[in-house]
């Protein structure tokens, strides 16, 4: 398996609070991609980063912002979550962007109530 | 609007046969297209990429086809096991460095 963890792999959380997840990579890959995955609408892309404090927004980027200091880790933070933030959040990591495979973490299972 | 399409029905096939998953896309223009496999409580794993001036291309028992004009793409497992029995993913370039995924269809393969 491709040396990706997220951690934590299971929050539970009150509305309003901030959230931070974090996304931890030793494989030296150049893109890194958040995503949550909910019932009936599959993989949505919320950001992504092409590099050392290089990112860009993806399909469903409101609510969320990351930060990418080193190569290694990408963070995803909700700033205030939401009842709606409630989902399954997976990392992924990439070589070279959209022309090659991506490798998936384990997920972060996110409850806000 | 861009939208991929996979059968939300879960597939149910016996073991020994072909199992041959569709997705379908509208507004698209990929340059690549791939294939993960998602077991519950994991993260996709990809399987296969095949690029747009590929019909075909395989790997063991799977085999992939990629009709541009149909804008269309068939994913087979040949001589299914029910360790086949996961849910499969098509995702696309919409451009840029980024993955569009399709829902997933779920693959059942019976003894």
């Amino acid at each position: 398996d491709a040396g990706i963890t997220q951690s934590p792999r299971h929050k539970v959380t009150e509305t309003g609070t901030p959230v931070t997840l974090r996304c931890h990579q030793t494989e030296n890959h150049r893109y890194m991609y958040w995503y949550r995955q909910d019932p009936g609408h599959g993989l949505r892309l919320i950001h992504y980063s092409y590099g050392v404090k290089d990112t860009d927004k993806g399909e469903v980027s409101d609510g969320y912002s990351v930060s990418r200091s080193k190569t290694e880790d990408f963070l995803l933070t909700l700033e205030s979550a939401t009842s709606s933030q409630t989902s399954v959040y997976f990392c992924a990591i990439s070589d070279a962007g959209s022309e090659n495979e991506q490798f998936f973490g384990p997920g972060t299972r996110l409850t806000v109530l | 609007s861009q939208k991929i399409e996979q059968n939300s029905e879960a597939l149910n096939i016996q073991e020994g046969k072909t199992a041959t998953l569709t997705c379908n896309y509208t507004n698209y223009s990929p340059a690549y297209l791939q294939w993960y496999r998602q077991d519950p409580g994991r993260g996709p794993v990809f399987l296969l990429l095949i690029r747009e001036n590929e019909k075909e291309k395989r790997k063991e028992r799977l085999k992939v086809t990629f009709d541009t004009t149909l804008k269309q793409s068939l994913f087979h497992i040949t001589a299914s096991q029910p360790a086949d029995s996961a849910t499969y993913l098509c995702a696309l370039t919409g451009g840029g460095n980024k993955l569009t995924f399709g829902t997933g269809t779920q693959l059942k393969v019976e003894l």
